[in-house]
């Protein structure tokens, strides 16, 4: 299974565009990456998910480099309700049916 | 459309008692079903995943058993609780070969 690294903890300001990179130096060559959110109290939701290059949706951006080695969670223009903590989880064939929750990356967005 | 329920929402439990939590889904059938548990200011550990009625496979070595009685019905269990076992009890489900996971409201779980 892949292991991840992400920041720990960053904070924002409404109306500004956060980056958050998670690391995954040996994916398998068929993982996905996924992201989910999960507010306090709360069970986590699916945000987006991708193999490589970009994904767009309407909640967020996820930009894949060709090593795929890391992934970086795009979340245009924050609002005081994107407070949350965000996960990366590599999955596939490898861990089917098993999301590996990390620490996650705990996002403050402050007026 | 698909839904999930867990029962209770809070709880509160002198260490040594048992506990029973339940999870149910509805408006899916076969579902992969899951057990997470998240302690204070950390992240979600997988305790037990279920791919079928009475499969149930183990994530973590601990004091607590699982059962799927139902296609749609899966069940956190203990015989006696220790105050390690406080924490946030996630159940999710995804669809067979699926990749994405639903989860439900959770139950907090406090041992005194």
């Amino acid at each position: 299974l892949a292991k991840t690294t992400q920041p720990i903890s960053m904070d924002s300001y409404e109306g500004q565009e956060v980056n958050i990179t998670c690391s995954h130096n040996n994916i398998a060559t068929n993982d996905y990456i996924t992201w989910y959110q999960q507010f306090p109290s709360q069970g986590p939701r699916f945000i987006i998910q991708g193999y490589k290059t970009k994904v767009t949706n309407e909640v967020a951006s996820l930009f894949i480099p060709a090593d795929r080695k890391s992934s970086t969670l795009s979340l245009p223009r924050v609002s005081l309700s994107d407070t949350a903590v965000y996960y990366c989880l590599p999955h596939g064939s490898s861990n089917t049916g098993k999301l590996i929750f990390g620490q996650g990356t705990t996002l403050q967005v402050k007026p | 459309s698909q839904t999930i329920h867990q029962w209770p929402a809070t709880l509160v439990q002198p260490v040594g008692s048992p506990l029973s939590l339940e999870c149910t889904v509805e408006g899916t059938s076969n579902p992969n079903l899951y057990w997470y548990r998240q302690a204070a200011g950390r992240g979600l550990q997988l305790l037990f995943y279920s791919v079928g009625i009475g499969q149930i496979s183990s994530e973590v070595p601990q004091n607590l058993s699982a059962s799927r009685p139902q296609d749609r019905q899966f069940i956190l269990s203990s015989k006696k609780l220790l105050l390690s076992d406080s924490g946030f009890y996630l159940c999710a489900w995804s669809v067979q070969q699926g990749w994405e996971q639903y989860f439900g409201p959770g139950t907090r779980l406090t041992v005194t």
